[in-house]
């Protein structure tokens, strides 16, 4: 499986919009980004995904660069429920491998 | 819907114990995957399934973990005898293969299991 790498911690303010990056300069063509986030004492929650065009959902947006070496997830305005541990993962199979993610707190 | 459904959400047992770990996944869905989460080694996945088949068992620490998913209702996973070192909490997810439209996997709040 190809590797991402992200920052270990992000700090935001509540209703401030937070840029969670990822890199993953070793993405094949038919690997799919993936984030997911993990609140505490929860299991991961998917987030969003995509292959090469920038997706939104009503949770967040994805944006892709345009070689694929990278991606960014968007929260438009963070609040203090978006505190988790967020993961970026490439994935062509079934199988989904998480890494250690980044811990995003949020401030009031 | 009620989502990925594990039981129990807590376990303490003592070494040597046999321990069974249960998930129920979301009806319809073919995929159904376990993980287990500690704090050296973050989301690892053990085993997973498609149409109650196990594919892919590489990630199942040793023989004394094993997993059935007898019908596409339920599944799990069972540790004997059990040490300490498999303290942990245990993930059960499931997920729908093979639809046009990929709505990622779904985790259960999962089981945390003492070993003492």
């Amino acid at each position: 499986d190809a590797k991402t790498t992200q920052p270990n911690s992000m700090e935001s303010n509540e209703e401030e919009p937070v840029h969670l990056p990822c890199n993953h300069s070793t993405i094949s063509g038919t690997d799919y980004i993936h984030w997911y986030r993990q609140l505490p004492s929860q299991g991961p929650e998917y987030v969003i995904h995509g292959l090469t065009s920038n997706v939104n959902n009503r949770m967040a947006s994805l944006a892709i660069a345009e070689d694929r070496k990278s991606s960014t997830l968007i929260l438009h305005r963070a609040t203090l429920r978006d505190a988790a541990v967020y993961y970026c993962i490439l994935r062509n199979t079934d199988k989904l491998i998480f890494g250690t993610g980044t811990r995003l707190q949020v401030f009031p | 819907d009620a989502g990925v459904i594990q039981s129990p959400r807590h376990e303490v047992t003592e070494m040597g114990q046999e321990v069974t770990l249960r998930c129920k996944p979301i009806s319809g869905h073919n995929s159904l995957f376990w993980y287990r989460q500690t704090m050296m080694r973050g989301l690892e996945l053990l085993i997973y399934f498609n149409n109650n088949v196990p594919i892919d068992d590489s990630g199942m620490p040793e023989d004394r973990f094993s997993a059935k998913m007898p019908n596409a209702s339920f599944s799990t996973l069972k540790i004997q005898p059990s040490e300490p070192r498999d303290s942990a909490v245990y993930f059960c997810a499931s997920r729908q293969t093979g639809s046009s439209v990929d709505y990622g996997y779904t985790f259960g709040s999962g089981t945390r299991l003492t070993v003492v």
